[in-house]
C-alpha cells in the first residue's frame, strides 16, 4: 500500500527494554522525521533524516538511536527504555512527490505508534 | 529560526467562520507559513501553505498581510468535525536540510459545538 506505515501501533514494554519502532514510505521522500506527543508538550522532534545514511538530531534526542540505510526506512530505537519515554510517536515524512501533490517542506504524517514503558 | 506564537484553545459554533491568528515576528525573507490539523489520536495533516497575500484551498484560506509578522488561518462554515488541534509553522523550503520549520509547539485546541 502507498503511504507511510507506522508499526507497532501499540507496545507494552519493561523499563531497560529495547524497543524500535518501525517506519516505512513508499514515495521515496528524502526526509524523514520521528516526533513524540505527550500531553501538555505538544509535539517535539527527536531525530531527523535529509537523505539514506544522513540524520541528525532534533530537540530531544536524548534515549534515542536513529537509523536511515534505505530511503524508504527510517527505525527508531530505544536502546533501554524508561517511563518518561512513554508517549504516542510520528514518523512523518516530506519530499518532491507527485503522488501526495504536497511540496518539500511539507510533511505527512504516520498514524503513530503508542508506546507504555512500565 | 522564527517562533510562532497561536492562542492556546478557542471555541466556537457550527456555522461560523472560525479565524486562528498565527504571530512570528522574527520571519525570515525565505520562510514559508504552513498549517496542519491534528484530530484526537492521529497524526498531524497538511491544511494550507502561504507565503504572502493570500491563499485558498477547498478547506481553508490563509492571509499574510505585507509584513508578514502574523498569518490567520481561515475556516469558513465550520462543523463539529472541525474540532481538531491547529498548528501554525514557519520555515525555510527545505534546501539545504535543517530543523527549521518543524517545530510544531503545542497549536490552537478549537472546539466546535452544535
Amino acid at each position: 500500500d502507498a503511504g507511510i506505515t507506522q508499526s507497532p501501533r501499540y507496545k507494552i514494554t519493561e523499563t531497560g527494554r529495547q524497543v524500535t519502532l518501525m517506519c516505512h514510505q513508499t514515495w521515496s521522500h528524502s526526509y524523514m522525521f520521528w516526533y513524540r506527543q505527550d500531553l501538555g508538550h505538544g509535539l517535539r522532534l527527536i531525530y531527523y533524516s535529509a537523505a539514506a545514511d544522513i540524520t541528525d538530531k532534533g530537540e530531544v534526542p536524548d534515549g534515542y538511536v536513529v537509523s536511515r540505510s534505505k530511503t524508504e526506512n527510517f527505525p527508531l530505537t530505544l536502546e533501554s527504555a524508561t517511563r518518561s519515554q512513554t508517549s504516542v510517536y510520528f514518523c512523518a515524512s516530506s519530499g518532491l512527490s507527485s503522488s501526495t501533490g504536497l511540496g518539500a517542506n511539507v510533511l505527512t504524517f504516520g498514524a503513530g505508534s503508542r508506546l507504555t514503558v512500565l | 529560526l522564527a517562533k510562532t506564537t497561536q492562542p492556546i484553545s478557542m471555541d466556537s459554533y457550527e456555522g461560523q467562520e472560525v479565524n486562528i491568528t498565527c504571530s512570528h515576528n522574527n520571519i525570515a525573507t525565505n520562510d514559508y507559513i504552513t498549517w496542519y490539523q491534528q484530530f484526537p489520536s492521529q497524526g498531524p495533516r497538511f491544511i494550507i501553505q502561504g507565503y504572502k497575500t493570500k491563499v485558498t484551498n477547498e478547506v481553508a484560506s490563509l492571509f499574510i498581510p505585507a509584513d508578514r509578522k502574523s498569518s490567520t488561518l481561515s475556516l469558513p462554515r465550520v462543523s463539529l468535525s472541525d474540532t481538531a488541534v491547529y498548528y501554525c509553522l514557519v520555515g525555510p523550503l527545505y534546501s539545504g536540510g535543517g530543523a527549521d520549520g518543524l517545530t510544531f509547539g503545542k497549536g490552537t485546541h478549537l472546539i466546535i459545538q452544535p
